[in-house]
Order: C-alpha cells, then structure tokens, then sequence
C-alpha cells in the first residue's frame, strides 16, 4: 500500500490565483481529513469526511472547499488564493472505529 | 476555551539518556489522546496512544502516562537515539456529532534534540 499520498509536494501561488490540492489514499478508509501546519501553531483541522458524498468542517475552514465522490480521493480547493493561506497541508484518514489517523507526506503552499 | 497545550517548546538531551515531553489539555470531554512524531520535511507519524481509562501505557522504548486529575499527558523515550531527534506533538479527540468521527486537536509540538 502507498497510504496517503499528496501532490504537489511545493506551490507557489500568486494572490487571487485558484488550485487544488490532491489527497488520496489506498487503505480503504472511510474518514480523511486536511490540516494545515503553520509554526508554532501545531495542526489545524480545514475540512473531514466521513465518507463519499459527505463533508464537513473543520477549525479553520474559511477559503477552502472539499468534495469526496470517491472513498479514495479528497481534494481540497482554494478558489482564490490569500497570503494567509500560506502553510504547510497535510492530509489524513483512517479506518471506521478507528481512531489512529494516517498522515500523508504534505504539500508546501507559498502564496505572494 | 480548549487547547492542547505543551509545557516546553525545546528539549535537548544527550544520547542514550530518557526524555520526557509533557503536554496539557483543557477539555475535560477528551477520552483520548495520542502523540505523533514529525520528522522534517515529512507528516506526522504514529508513535503511541491511551485512553482516558487508563493511566499508562507503554510501547518499544515509549511509555505515555496520564494523570486526568491535572489533565497532563507525558511522553517518555528510554535510552534516546539520534534517530528520536523531530517535533513531537500531544494531540486529544473527542467524539463529534457525525456518527464515528472525532476531532483531533494538536499541541503545538516540542522540538526534541538528541546530542552525540
């Protein structure tokens, strides 16, 4: 099994400009989530899903949209990039009833 | 308010001696808690877990211990290696309203230094 797997590994993005941030996994997990990392600050949960077709929010939400159609794929948008955005993002999932969750390796995000 | 909270943000210790890394919480509703390694540049990696039924647990080389009275979770490594060297980070769940999920809330982490 890959696991979690993210892409891109780096962006850089301008102010305003939209992406996507890819999140899968191969585990057969119905949750997945996506945090960000900014120093000093530990993880922060954006979005999470329990399964396909549904969404919820995290801590942090604002500016960012996810879908799950598939159990495998979460990906999460940014329709118009801000410099507040800025942060390292981490992907995660785990199994139903489990509790320990796996994390993907990241996705550097610079926004100027 | 709630937080996960970690008492030092920097701890260096010498090869071959225990670390200790020790984190506080405020929710009360927390029944269970995990600390994760980060290495650099990588996620967050499993390293062990408790529930609040317990008071301590211990894994290779790893033991966590909880005492709920001052809501404090420690982590402690025996004999640390060069390999230990990473940010480590205390983080609580709870259940939330969707069914099995639950939300997981980090400390800001300790930055662990293991000297030759």
């Amino acid at each position: 099994n890959a696991g979690v797997t993210q892409t891109p590994k780096f962006q850089v993005l301008k102010t305003g400009q939209s992406m996507t941030l890819q999140c899968a996994q191969d585990m057969n997990h119905e949750y997945m989530s996506w945090y960000r990392q900014d120093p000093g600050m530990g993880l922060r949960l954006i979005h999470y899903s329990v399964g396909a077709g549904i969404t919820d929010q995290g801590e942090v939400p604002n500016g960012y949209n996810v879908s799950r159609s598939t159990t495998e794929d979460f990906p999460l948008r940014l329709l118009s990039a801000a410099p507040s955005q800025t942060s390292v993002y981490f992907c995660a999932s785990k199994g139903t009833f489990k509790e320990t969750q796996y994390f993907g390796p990241g996705t550097r995000l610079l926004v100027l | 308010g709630e937080s996960v909270g970690l008492h030092l943000p920097t701890l260096s210790v010498q090869e071959g001696d225990n670390s200790i890394i020790n984190c506080a919480y405020s929710n009360s509703a927390s029944d269970y808690f995990i600390w994760y390694k980060q290495e650099s540049g990588k996620g967050p990696q499993f390293i062990i877990d408790i529930r609040s039924n317990m008071d301590k647990r211990q894994g290779q080389r790893v033991t966590v211990l909880l005492n709920k009275t001052v809501k404090h979770l420690s982590l402690q490594i025996a004999a640390t290696q060069p390999g230990d060297s990473a940010v480590y980070f205390c983080a609580e769940t709870r259940h939330i309203s969707s069914g099995s999920a639950r939300q997981l809330t980090f400390g800001s982490g300790t930055q662990l230094t293991v000297l030759p």
